[in-house]
């Protein structure tokens, strides 16, 4: 059984940029949750989406947005780029919810210059 | 006071004993309770989840919910240096929208 499938692992962006990044859940959920991780802040929840809707938000500015797709597939998409996005971009899948049992990917690597 | 409060460690215990890990959290009236662990350089596992007060076991893994007091806790039995890694506790708070906080993690260490 496939896991949890996140692209690109790694990426460099120029400040003011955007970029989108990728997560492809486990094969039959429907939730997909994002996450920010960093040094700094630690892990921060971005938002969840369950069957293609925003489920829940976190306290992160209106650059970063999401949304998914009819085949749960999700993207995350962050706006005009700041040196303190620099950060690892986690998503996880569940069948039910991010509060029920979820499955993390293996990470963006974001790193803005 | 942050929502969820781990203490950073790091933690140290002697291989076979007992780990303790311990996490408080804000809002008394969330229901949903995380124990993650993470390996160096790699994504969080889920350990284990809890909803009702009282203990939840699994293997050499057991977590404590005590929602009077607001406090989750994880015990770990027969410890191994596999187990050495950053624990975080998350909690999803209801009363800031249903948002997943996690603690900034404890460091365990098992000496064989």
């Amino acid at each position: 059984k496939a896991g949890v499938t996140q692209t690109p692992r790694y990426l460099i962006k120029t400040r003011g940029q955007q970029v989108t990044l990728s997560c492809s859940p486990i094969s039959g959920h429907r939730s997909v949750s994002w996450y920010q991780q960093t040094p700094g802040q630690g892990l921060q929840f971005l938002f969840e989406y369950f069957s293609e809707t925003q489920r829940n938000k976190g306290n992160f500015p209106g650059r970063f947005s999401g949304r998914q797709f009819s085949n749960s597939r999700s993207e995350m998409n962050v706006s005009t780029l700041e040196l303190g996005d620099s950060a690892l971009y986690l998503c996880a899948s569940s069948l039910l919810g991010m509060n029920t049992e979820a499955f993390f990917g293996q990470g963006t690597r974001l790193t803005v210059v | 006071q942050k929502e969820v409060e781990q203490n950073s460690g790091p933690l140290s215990v002697p291989e076979g004993a007992i780990a303790s890990l311990n996490c408080t959290y804000s809002d008394r009236g969330s229901q949903s309770f995380f124990w993650y662990r993470q390996y160096s350089g790699k994504s969080p596992e889920l350990i284990m989840f809890i909803y009702s007060n009282g203990d939840k076991e699994d293997g050499r893994f057991t977590a404590q919910l005590n929602k009077a007091s607001q406090y989750v806790s994880l015990l770990i039995r027969d410890s191994q240096p596999s187990d050495s890694a950053t624990y975080l506790c998350a909690v999803i708070l209801i009363n800031t929208g249903n948002q997943f906080y996690f603690g900034t993690g404890t460091s365990l260490t098992v000496i064989p």
